[in-house]
């Protein structure tokens, strides 16, 4: 079974700081890949970042990079220099190749304060 | 424009009145997947479809019904809605086993 754990409910950060929000997965399969999503509270899902478990460099989108530590099973965001508009609740999620299923994470509730 | 598009958006419904929440995609994906999402315990997967006519249970399957006669079309099905079934239902969809899935807006359910 896949599991993935947030243990983050909720964080404050000062606006312009960087932010790491914590995911660990767990999975016995080889072949997986990781995602980040957003959720502002208008309530729908955005993507953020994707990583696969055999890429061999953390994936990088804009000011969100994902830091992969494959023997440690984590994957965790970080959003450097943070802004008003990153408040939200952000949801890690993993599919393993072969199964279909998405599993999600219970999400962090990032507020970034003025 | 790419979209995923869920309707209702809001319902108040009364327990037992049978409800079907639709989802329709322009994007040509084979995967589609419903979700229900409650405070503290993120989204949990209720039926996934790989292609037409392949449908297969997730993590929270009961109580609810899907069908996938049309590639753009997956429903979800509420026969008898039941108070526990209030939650914020979402549609996604995906190519092939990889890379992102694509989320429709949320359908927010309340069963009296």
């Amino acid at each position: 079974a896949q599991k993935i754990t947030q243990t983050q409910p909720g964080m404050f950060v000062q606006e312009k700081e960087a932010v790491t929000l914590d995911c660990t997965y767990d999975t016995s399969d080889p072949s997986y890949g990781l995602f980040w999503y957003k959720q502002p509270s208008s309530g729908e899902m955005i993507f953020l970042i994707y990583q696969g478990s055999y890429d061999q460099q953390n994936a990088t989108e804009g000011r969100y990079s994902l830091n992969f530590q494959k023997a440690r099973k984590s994957a965790n965001l970080v959003i450097s220099a943070s802004q008003l508009g990153d408040s939200a609740m952000y949801f890690c999620a993993m599919r393993t190749f072969g199964n279909e299923k998405l599993t999600f994470g219970t999400g962090t509730r990032l507020t970034i304060i003025p | 424009e790419a979209q995923v598009t869920q309707n209702p958006r809001y319902l108040i419904t009364v327990t037992g009145k049978k409800l079907t929440v639709t989802c329709s995609q322009n994007m040509n994906h084979e995967y589609m997947s419903w979700y229900r999402q409650d405070p503290g315990l993120g989204l949990r997967q209720i039926y996934y479809s790989m292609n037409v006519e392949v449908t297969d249970k997730g993590d929270v399957p009961e109580g609810y019904k899907v069908s996938r006669k049309e590639k753009r079309n997956f429903p979800l099905i509420l026969e008898s809605p039941s108070p526990n079934q209030t939650s914020l239902y979402f549609c996604a969809t995906g190519q092939g086993a990889v890379g992102e899935l694509f989320f429709g807006e949320g359908s927010r359910l309340t069963v009296l």
